[in-house]
């Protein structure tokens, strides 16, 4: 059974261009979350998807963010016009339900760089 | 609002033990314990849900007690393989599942 999976690893933009990072959950799981992780900090809730809704954005930027969870293909999480404090890690987890012992499974991340 | 964590680093011998205290200034329902090495994903450690309970998981445990708001992962025996940064995530309703993590605690493990 495959972990979450997120693509790309890395991420190089200029300012001003526009990031989209793409997270695979487990199989079985249809509950994803995106965390933004800044260098020597905790990880910063960012939004709660489940398939083709969004469940909870309280922790994402009104401009320039959205996210995605169609009902077929990955989760997207797009940043437009990034600016250079989006430099950051980008880590997607997924669960199967939203019981309390279900633990959230973190995929690899994305370290998103911007120039 | 952000648990606090303390302390913020550690350094330990092989073998030696850590207390890792995860604080909230507001009620609980359960909390979750990650472990994150230097550019990897954090690691699922164990969940603890509201009721005081106490979890292990080889020769590392934890207990979390509500009427304190707080919980604490306790690591006997340190390895090597123990090393890295440590994360309490903390869920504040049922079903909310919205993970508000603390700052973290950096364990070192030295030979």
């Amino acid at each position: 059974n495959a972990g979450v999976m997120q693509n790309p690893r890395h991420l190089v933009r200029r300012r001003g261009q526009e990031a989209r990072l793409r997270c695979s959950p487990m199989k079985g799981h249809s509950h994803v979350y995106w965390y933004r992780q800044l260098p020597e900090e905790g990880l910063k809730f960012m939004v709660y998807l489940q398939k083709e809704n969004i469940i909870d954005e309280s922790g994402m930027p009104k401009e320039r963010f959205s996210a995605e969870f169609p009902k077929e293909g990955p989760s997207i999480l797009r940043i437009q016009q990034v600016v250079r404090g989006d430099s950051a890690a980008y880590f997607c987890a997924s669960s199967p339900s939203i019981r309390a012992s279900d633990t959230q499974y973190f995929g690899p991340g994305t370290r998103l760089t911007v120039l | 609002q952000q648990p606090v964590q303390s302390p913020q680093a550690v350094i330990l011998r092989e073998g030696e033990d850590a207390v890792i205290n995860c604080s909230s200034s507001k009620a609980l329902y359960s909390v979750h314990w990650y472990r994150q090495k230097h550019g990897e994903a954090p690691v699922f450690l164990m969940i603890l849900l509201k009721g005081g309970e106490q979890k292990g998981h080889e020769k590392i445990s934890a207990s979390f007690n509500e009427k304190k708001q707080q919980s604490s992962l306790y690591l006997t025996a340190s390895q090597l393989s123990y090393s890295g940064t440590y994360f309490c995530g903390t869920e504040k309703a049922q079903g909310a599942q919205k993970l508000v993590f603390g700052q973290g605690t950096r364990l070192t493990i030295n030979p």
